[in-house]
């Protein structure tokens, strides 16, 4: 199993401003995901962090709002910029790993809580 | 029509008893099925890989149906401390990404 740790655990921010959330892993992994939760839902993907190129952001989410950084094999940043209130949610990051029984597995971070005002 | 559709529930069990949740799913291509738990204010934990054959983990056990393109987890004997939301979760695209379900509920009482 892989152990992720993400900062800030939880955050209240102005309307207009930028939060970048990060997220440490304990063992080196090639993907990196980032999710979002919105209050009541369930988990929707933003976008693959894959070290050494571009993130792959899913439909609905754009690089402007949501950049992402992947500078080595164990960290990542998402940034949520010019928030607004719609962008309070729980952001989660996940890392995929191989299981010895073969196939691959993700383990999540324990999310970040961000309130915008 | 979303991509993995369950029952929200909320499913209220007295300890002991047994309880199934269904899942469907919309991609035929889907490779790979997994069961999470997450519990309130927490992240999501996999709870089990769902195999072709079913596969069982103590009092957990998982089905998965190709051909109806469904998912079940049975939990036998409950007990309070399985009071969670259960997230179906299937993968879609060629890098392994997750679609998840809105989950359902389970609450077991006393």
């Amino acid at each position: 199993s892989a152990v992720i740790s993400q900062k800030p655990s939880r955050d209240i921010c102005q309307r207009g401003t930028s939060l970048t959330i990060q997220c440490q892993v304990d063992s080196q992994v090639t993907m990196m995901f980032w999710y979002r939760q919105q209050p009541g839902q369930s988990l929707t993907l933003i976008a693959t962090a894959n070290q050494g190129s571009e993130a792959t952001y899913e439909s609905g989410f754009v690089i402007d709002k949501f950049p992402i950084s992947r500078p080595n094999l164990t960290f990542s940043t998402l940034t949520v910029s010019n928030m607004s209130p719609e962008d309070s949610s729980i952001y989660l990051c996940s890392v995929e790993t191989a299981l010895l029984a073969g196939g691959l597995q993700q383990f999540f971070g324990p999310g970040t809580r961000l309130t915008v005002l | 029509r979303k991509e993995v559709e369950q029952d929200p529930g909320p499913f209220n069990v007295p300890e002991g008893a047994t309880v199934a949740f269904n899942c469907t799913y919309s991609n035929s291509a889907s490779q790979s099925f997994f069961w999470y738990r997450q519990d309130c204010r927490k992240e999501p934990k996999l709870l089990m890989s769902v195999y072709s054959s079913g596969n069982e983990d103590g009092r957990f056990t998982a089905q998965l149906n190709r051909a109806s393109q469904y998912i079940s987890l049975l939990i036998r004997d409950s007990k309070l401390s399985d009071s969670a939301t259960y997230l179906c979760v299937v993968t879609s695209g060629g890098y392994n990404k997750l679609i998840f379900g809105a989950g359902t509920r389970l609450a077991v009482h006393p």
